[in-house]
């Protein structure tokens, strides 16, 4: 299946620092969707994008749907140490039809 | 409280041995899902049910098998004939909402095979 080119692939920050992930696509999508997965845990839905244009945000996260329904990108702002995790971005609808694309995520660790 | 259940969160199996993965959702969501994960990789679609009784295969459907007999419930069963069974499974579930479809998942089930 196709998949998602989602960057950076790892960061390594310090506590208080500003983070920016992308996700691109040569398809276009009518949803985008942002998780977070702790270790050994299952996927958790963080943000969800209906409109291209579309800026959400959710506490410090703050998600985008891009203009061209091809890319997508999310903010996390003031970092924490329990923002440790994989984000993964997936996209869904338009060329792709109703199931899931996923990224490869993005591994962010969070220095005290 | 609502959610979806994966049973059990560690399982461990021989070689050569089926074995079958549990998935409960409260949520009276249409559609179930499974996917694998192995480490540091993202997820792959196994298989997809929108209705009771209908599944359709993913990407990476050989070596597996489901059943859709309860709307609540997606087991899914890993073959002997499934090369590299040794992984993390997800199941995940999702009811279309006035804008789109959301996705949610399960806690999953690490499954190791030796």
């Amino acid at each position: 299946g196709q998949q998602l080119n989602q960057s950076p692939q790892s960061m390594f920050i310090q506590e208080g620092e500003d983070v920016s992930m992308n996700c691109t696509s040569s398809s276009i999508f009518n949803t985008w969707l942002w998780y977070k997965q702790d270790p050994g845990e299952g996927p958790v839905l963080l943000i969800a994008l209906y409109k291209a244009g579309e800026l959400t945000s959710n506490g410090r996260l703050t998600a985008q749907f891009g203009i061209t329904r091809k890319d997508s990108f999310l903010n996390i702002s003031a970092s924490i140490p329990s923002d440790v995790g994989i984000y993964f971005c997936a996209g869904q609808g338009g060329d792709a039809g109703n199931m899931l694309t996923f990224g490869g995520g993005t591994r962010l660790m969070v220095k005290p | 409280d609502g959610g979806i259940t994966q049973s059990p969160k560690y399982l461990f199996r021989k070689e050569g041995q089926n074995v079958t993965l549990s998935c409960e959702q409260n949520l009276n969501h249409d559609a179930m899902y499974w996917y694998r994960q192995d480490p540091g990789q993202g997820l792959r679609l196994i298989y997809y049910s929108q209705i009771v009784n209908d599944f359709q295969k993913g990407d990476i459907a050989e070596g597996y098998s489901v059943s859709r007999e309860k709307k609540e419930s997606f087991p899914l069963t890993v073959t002997s004939a499934q090369k590299n069974p040794t992984a993390f499974y997800l199941c995940a579930s999702s009811m279309r909402t006035g804008l789109g479809y959301e996705q949610y998942f399960g806690p999953g089930t690490r499954l190791t095979v030796t």
